[in-house]
């Protein structure tokens, strides 16, 4: 059974780097797209980005400037960097396993999130 | 950048009654990038629906989806004490991807 798991600080300063790592247990990170989406508290689901299992990604416009996935899979991870945070970069953050089969997309699996809080 | 409109916010229904929710999307998809989500509080959102009316592994027939183009529904036919929580719809039709603000299914 395929698990994701978020590890990483729950607290960053303002203006650092966010930076979070996604561990696949139960099966192979190959052949799959894999996702981060976060969360601010009482709010709804932003998408981050995605990663290729080859290395190839596609990012949200609105974060673009300040993220970067990479994918290590001799360690069957993945992960987010986010620079130059600000206390409304504070949420749970959500590695997510991207399903694409034929025309259709989903994320099918989730991690159980990790809050992170941005502040001094 | 698609928007999605989730109507109504908060529904507030009995166990046993049938849930009807919407999702407005702002400008034509193909129904295969449409997906919905249900999340309790403290818990990682669940994939319900894909492809706009596939239910996904595990999700039980009382979850149906349907829609195409701009509109779409996720009904819930008859509810249980387990299925009060939010449900978002997102789309992964262009980038980048987005997701609906999402409708709570509350106990009346």
């Amino acid at each position: 059974q395929v698990q994701l798991q978020e590890s990483g600080p729950g607290l960053v300063k303002p203006s650092e780097t966010l930076s979070l790592t996604c561990t696949v247990s139960g099966g192979s990170i190959s052949n799959y797209y894999w996702s981060w989406i976060r969360q601010p508290p009482g709010k709804g689901l932003e998408w981050i980005g995605y990663i290729y299992y080859s290395g190839s990604t596609n990012y949200n416009p609105s974060l673009k400037s300040r993220v970067t996935i990479s994918v290590d899979t001799s360690k069957n991870q993945f992960s987010l960097k986010l620079s130059s945070v600000t206390a409304a970069d504070t949420a749970v953050y959500y590695c997510a396993r991207v399903r694409r089969i034929a025309d259709y997309w989903y994320f099918d699996l989730w991690g159980r999130g990790t809050l992170v809080t941005v502040s001094s | 950048e698609i928007v999605l409109t989730q109507s109504p916010g908060t529904l507030s229904l009995s166990p046993g009654e049938r849930a009807t929710l919407s999702c407005r999307v702002s400008q034509s998809i193909s129904s295969s990038y449409l997906a919905w989500y249900q999340q309790k509080p403290g818990q990682a959102p669940r994939l319900l629906i894909y492809g706009a009316s596939n239910r996904a592994t595990g999700i039980p027939d009382r979850f149906s989806g349907s829609g195409s183009g701009t509109d779409f529904t996720l009904t819930i036919s008859r509810l249980e004490p387990e299925n009060f929580a939010v449900y978002y719809c997102q789309q992964y039709g262009s980038s980048p991807w987005t997701f609906g603000q999402g409708t709570k299914v509350e106990i009346k």
